[in-house]
C-alpha cells in the first residue's frame, strides 16, 4: 500500500511563512491533497494538485509537487493564528485502478506563536 | 447546501457492545467512504460503498460492516467493541470517481 510521511510538528511566528512537507511512495499517485483539521473537527479540504502539475497557487496557499522525488509541500504565506491546526497530506491512485482509498500521512501539527 | 452529516457526534459504549454510526452524503454525491482516525494518527480507510455495494475494503476485521441505502446514506456497524476501537470515525462522500471527497465532522466513539 501507499506510505505517506510528514514531519509531526511545526512552530511558526505569526506573519511568517509556513512550509509543510510530505513524501509518498507510489509514483502513480495522481491526485494529491492537503486537508486541515482543527481540534475536535473533521477534515477540511484546503487544496489539491494533479500529478501533471508542478505548482498550484490559491490565495495564501502554494502547493509544490516534485514527482521525481515524490515530494509534496504546502506553503502558507502570512501565517495567522487561525492557521494553527493539524495538516494532512493525502494521495490517491489513478482512475484506471480499482483503488479508491485516500492514504493519509500522520499529520503535521502547526502552532502559530505571536 | 448541506455538506456531509454524521450522527451521533459523540458516543460512549462498553466493551463487547455493538454500535451503529450514520452518514448522509453531500447533495449530488453517490459514494460514501468510512475512515477511522485514532488519536494522534491520520485517518485509515475502512471501506467504500457505491451503488449499495461495498466496492473496496481496507485492512479492518469483519466486526466492521456497513450498508448503503437507496438514498445514498450509509451506516457503519461495529460489533464486539474493543477498547482499541475508540477513535473518531469520519465519513466522506464523493461522486464515485477518484476526486472531490467531502468529509463530515465525524463521530467520536469512546469504548470503556
Amino acid at each position: 500500500g501507499e506510505d505517506v510521511e510528514q514531519s509531526l510538528f511545526l512552530s511558526v511566528r505569526e506573519g511568517d511563512s509556513s512550509v509543510i512537507n510530505c513524501t509518498y511512495t507510489d509514483s502513480s499517485s495522481t491526485y494529491l491533497y492537503w486537508y486541515k483539521q482543527e481540534p475536535g473537527a473533521g477534515l477540511q479540504l484546503l487544496t489539491y494538485i494533479f500529478s501533471n502539475m508542478d505548482m498550484k497557487q490559491d490565495q495564501r496557499l502554494t502547493v509544490l509537487l516534485n514527482k521525481k522525488d515524490k515530494h509534496l509541500s504546502l506553503r502558507i504565506a502570512d501565517t495567522q493564528t487561525g492557521d494553527s491546526a493539524i495538516y494532512f497530506c493525502a494521495v490517491i491512485p489513478p482512475n484506471r485502478s480499482n483503488d479508491y482509498k485516500l492514504s493519509f500521512g500522520a499529520g503535521t501539527t502547526v502552532t502559530v506563536r505571536a | 447546501d448541506a455538506g456531509v452529516t454524521q450522527s451521533p457526534t459523540h458516543l460512549i459504549k462498553t466493551r463487547g457492545q455493538q454500535v451503529t454510526l450514520r452518514c448522509s452524503p453531500k447533495s449530488g454525491h453517490d459514494t460514501v467512504s468510512w475512515y477511522q482516525q485514532a488519536l494522534g494518527q491520520g485517518p485509515q480507510f475502512i471501506f467504500q460503498y457505491y451503488e449499495e455495494e461495498e466496492r473496496q475494503r481496507g485492512n479492518f476485521p469483519d466486526r466492521f460492516s456497513g450498508h448503503q441505502f437507496p438514498n445514498y446514506s450509509s451506516e457503519l456497524n461495529v460489533n464486539a467493541l474493543l477498547l482499541g476501537d475508540s477513535a473518531l470515525y469520519l465519513c466522506a462522500s464523493s461522486t464515485g470517481d477518484h476526486w472531490g471527497y467531502t468529509f463530515g465532522s465525524g463521530t467520536r466513539l469512546t469504548v470503556v
